[in-house]
């Protein structure tokens, strides 16, 4: 595998339901990302890491988890989630040279999130 | 105030022509990077170009070109020779030097690119 790869494609949850979104990056970075695009929004950030440490939570509610237990796997994990929280999710890595403006995100292809 | 502008919902072009979709920031810091971005229906984010805000020249990518003028604070991105894989959601992106400890992007809505045959 390359790039950015994320599973599942596709999840449909009930709200009391509790299930975890992957993204895995296999481009030696250092950096992950957790975006959310909902319909007529602009990419929302939500989370980022930074060496597995987080270094910003971009006011989202407690009712997602993030995990990142080293610097090529990232998860998500959703409990008791909103029916507004229906989106496609996305993932991204970057080299994390952050003082330098060039650090480009390369993205995985998302996961498309329903809650019922 | 929005910090990325795209003012073009849906675009058409005719195959084999060129496309200008335009892109308009605003900022104070000094510097800063500018990126496109492609989404197909897939929805996979495909990054195309960048520009940083002390590059003299416009930054070039095969058939992608960005026309960025400093002092208008846009960047528009020129799509030359359009195909029909060109089809999909445009997306322009913003890194600010006050994002530097995160590597933040700021995202504007996009625009809808749609090539006919």
């Amino acid at each position: 595998e390359t790039g950015v790869t994320q599973t599942p494609r596709h999840l449909v949850m009930g709200m009391t339901n509790k299930k975890s979104l992957k993204c895995e990056q296999h481009l030696g970075h250092n950096a992950m990302y957790w975006y959310k695009q909902s319909a007529k929004k602009p990419l929302e950030l939500m989370f980022v890491y930074s060496l597995e440490e987080r270094v910003e939570n971009n006011s989202v509610p407690s009712r997602f988890s993030p995990e990142c237990p080293n610097s090529s796997h990232l998860f998500l994990h959703l409990h008791t989630l909103q029916p507004e929280d229906s989106a496609l999710y996305l993932c991204a890595s970057s080299q994390d040279g952050w003082e330098e403006s060039t650090d480009t995100q390369y993205f995985g292809p998302g996961t498309r999130l329903t809650v019922l | 105030a929005q910090k990325i502008t795209q003012t073009q919902p849906g675009m058409f072009v005719q195959e084999k022509e060129a496309v200008t979709l335009d892109c308009t920031y605003d900022t104070s810091d000094p510097s800063y990077g500018l990126f496109w971005y492609k989404q197909p229906s897939s929805g996979e984010m495909i990054f195309l170009i960048y520009q940083g805000s002390y590059d003299q020249q416009n930054a070039t990518e095969g058939r992608y070109s960005l026309n960025f003028q400093k002092a208008r604070k846009s960047a528009n991105l020129v799509i030359s020779a359009s195909q029909l894989g060109d089809s999909a959601m445009y997306f322009c992106a913003m890194r600010e030097e006050a994002n530097a400890n995160t590597g933040k992007l700021i995202f504007g809505q996009g625009t809808t690119l749609q090539v006919k045959p």
